[in-house]
């Protein structure tokens, strides 16, 4: 089943403690790239990968690292995380930026 | 950059009634406009897009419009279903190296 695949789902951490959302796609696409979704505000890009060691940043990029050593992996670093980063995250993937995407089901991150 | 706005942010409507979501973009390069739909708990799904070379698409009881004058496209849903109830979020992105802009969503339920 072609599909991206998020993990955690749910994750509870403290402020500073360094953590890594993964995101792996089956569908060999090109382009990757991490939403996070606040009440009110939408969808919000945080970082995106045009392709394998090619990343830039979003509309949102502070406090966040990505990698793309893979094709298939774009994981999400969050190196201290503070409270203002509690949110829900999305990775999604595309045969091209300017093409349809597909979603991951998404992580919910809890920083306290 | 370009700046899609959605509306409305919320929208009832009664089992069987039509349902019509509006978006605005500012790039006038713009020239793919995707759909997605969000259920609760989940990563957005994309339901229907078109490109700028195209003013109308439909799929059985959705479709789309675009207005490349106005910069405007909608969404369209006829014979509303208590499925249909969920998030809905428009999106514009241009070139081959554009990402996709989100509107912030619009909650549409319908009324049994």
């Amino acid at each position: 089943e072609a599909q991206v695949t998020q993990n955690p789902r749910y994750l509870i951490t403290v402020t500073g403690k360094k953590l890594t959302v993964t995101c792996s796609q089956n569908m060999n696409h090109e382009y990757m790239s991490w939403y996070r979704q606040d009440p009110g505000l939408g969808l919000r890009q945080i970082y995106y990968s045009m392709n394998v060691e090619v990343t830039d940043k979003g509309d949102v990029p502070e406090g966040y690292k990505v990698s793309r050593k893979e094709k298939r992996n774009f994981p999400l670093i969050l190196e201290s995380p503070s409270p203002n980063q509690t949110s829900l995250y999305f990775c999604a993937s595309g045969r091209t930026s300017n093409y349809g995407y597909t979603f991951g089901s998404g992580t919910r991150l809890t920083v306290v | 950059g370009e700046n899609v706005e959605q509306h409305p942010s919320t929208l009832s409507v009664q089992e069987g009634d039509s349902a019509v979501i509006k978006c605005t973009y500012s790039d006038s390069a713009s020239n793919y406009f995707p759909w997605y739909k969000q259920e609760l708990g989940k990563g957005p799904q994309l339901i229907i897009d078109i490109r700028s070379n195209v003013g109308e698409k439909k799929d059985q009881r959705i479709a789309v419009t675009l207005n490349k004058t106005a910069k405007h496209f909608s969404l369209h849903i006829t014979e509303t279903q208590p499925e249909d109830s969920a998030v809905y979020f428009c999106a514009a992105s241009w070139g081959s190296q554009g990402n996709l802009i989100f509107g912030k969503g619009t909650k549409l339920s319908v009324k049994p």
